[in-house]
């Protein structure tokens, strides 16, 4: 069984404030992989990011980063700098060795104030 | 267009009625998804189609829901007598070629906002 935890239910950040968005994940794979997906108020997902588990190489784009540990099993997600258009439901998957269908977390609200 | 298109957008429908939600998946995407989103919670898989194989029915909570795909195009999901639980939102994706050696990140649809009153 596949199970994904966002522990963080809301978290709520003044603009420009660093935050880091939490992911454990557990899985008997070996081989799997870890999305992030953000999801606006206007509903629809949209994918971020994809890692495989034999690359635990740290990513980052822009403003975005996330951090891969096979060892604790997370995959944190870091925001720099936010901003108010970083508002959102986040939410970070798994696929396992079955190559299809998403195992969700429950989403992390992320609320970023003016 | 070129992202997943799902229709209708809202479907507002009594206690007991059958509804058909559609799913246009991304052309020459061959695997399309189907997951509930209840409110303010996670996504739930429901079911997956990949090609001409026997789709991925693990998902569905009850033989109240049903879902079709012909060929690599247009996927329905019905739901008969709907019950006040079966209110969500009903989400699409669509990805290219699946499986583990590939893992193509699944592009999503707006969704199908579902009332059941």
């Amino acid at each position: 069984a596949q199970k994904v935890t966002q522990a963080q239910t809301e978290i709520s950040v003044v603009e420009k404030e660093d935050v880091t968005l939490d992911c454990v994940y557990e899985t008997r794979d070996t081989t799997y992989y870890l999305f992030w997906y953000k999801q606006p108020p206007s509903g629809e997902l949209v994918f971020l990011i994809r890692r495989n588990s034999f690359d635990e190489q740290n990513e980052i784009s822009g403003r975005y980063s996330w951090n891969f540990q096979k060892s604790t099993s997370s995959f944190n997600f870091t925001i720099t700098a936010s901003q108010v258009v970083d508002s959102a439901v986040y939410f970070c998957a798994l696929i396992g060795s079955s190559g299809d269908k998403l195992t969700f977390g429950t989403g992390t609200r992320l609320a970023v104030r003016p | 267009g070129a992202g997943v298109s799902q229709s209708p957008s809202n479907k507002v429908t009594e206690k007991g009625k059958d509804v058909e939600l559609r799913c246009d998946p991304i052309s020459g995407h061959t695997a399309l998804y189907w997951y509930r989103q209840r409110l303010g919670q996670g996504l739930e898989f429901l079911i997956y189609f990949q090609g001409n194989s026997a789709p991925d029915k693990s998902g569905l909570p009850s033989d109240r829901f049903s879902a079709e795909r012909t060929g690599e195009s247009v996927s329905t999901l019905t739901i008969q007598r709907t019950q006040q639980e079966d209110s969500a939102v009903y989400l699409c994706a669509s990805s290219g070629l699946s499986g583990i050696r590939s893992a193509q990140p699944q592009h999503f649809g707006d969704g199908t906002r579902l009332s059941i009153l």
